[in-house]
């Protein structure tokens, strides 16, 4: 049982590079969805998709992009990183009837 | 004002003891509620949902009471694999509008 996948796990980047975190699930969830938890502030959304070809913007989507071109796939794209992007970001995928979130790993980021 | 606010403890509990803690939120039109674990550099996992008439799951009991809007766990008979941090989650039914808090450290002692 893969659930949600996740890579890398961790990923070291100079300001101002770019880079894809890529998110596969193996469930069948229409609904993916994108966090950053950093210290004391839990969770935070960035962006989410409600099935293939959808996306919407979460709390925090300034800097990231989304596609999510099949049922498996969302990667995040950073278009240009920055020192505050530094943070663990974990991939969600939804049971819908349930509301159950189910998390991959997490990649753990840091910007320098 | 956070939405979901949860004391973040750490509460360091004996081994065999009973901890409690709260999560208050701050829209009454919040629908669903969670409760996760998440341990020590690892992802969140789903512990329970919070049911309106309160819920037990083995040791864990969760409680809501919407008219003061605060969630509750508890955990009876502790184990030392208890230790976690145990994440507050709150959803208005909209995919935009699930909340997190940002986690009550439970630290079991022997």
């Amino acid at each position: 049982n893969a659930g949600v996948t996740q890579t890398p796990k961790f990923q070291v980047l100079k300001t101002g590079q770019s880079m894809t975190l890529q998110c596969a699930q193996d469930m069948n969830h229409e609904y993916m969805s994108w966090y950053r938890q950093d210290p004391g502030m839990g969770l935070r959304l960035i962006h989410y998709s409600v099935g293939a070809g959808i996306t919407d913007q979460g709390e925090v989507p300034n800097g990231y992009n989304v596609s999510r071109s099949t049922t498996e796939d969302f990667p995040l794209r950073l278009l240009s990183a920055a020192p505050s992007q530094t943070s663990v970001y974990f991939c969600a995928s939804t049971d819908r009837a349930a509301y159950e979130q189910y998390f991959g790993p997490g990649t753990r980021l840091t910007v320098t | 004002r956070k939405e979901v606010e949860q004391d973040p403890g750490p509460f360091n509990v004996p081994e065999g003891a009973t901890v409690a803690f709260n999560c208050t939120y701050s829209n009454s039109a919040s629908q669903s509620f969670f409760w996760y674990r998440q341990d020590c550099r690892k992802e969140p996992k789903l512990l329970m949902s919070v049911y309106s008439s309160g819920n037990e799951d083995g040791r864990f009991t969760a409680q809501l009471n919407r008219a003061s809007q605060y969630i509750s766990l508890l955990i009876r008979d502790s184990k030392l694999s208890d230790s976690a941090t145990y994440l507050c989650v709150v959803n208005l039914n909209s995919w935009g509008k699930l909340q997190f808090g940002a986690g009550t450290q439970v630290v079991v002692t022997p």
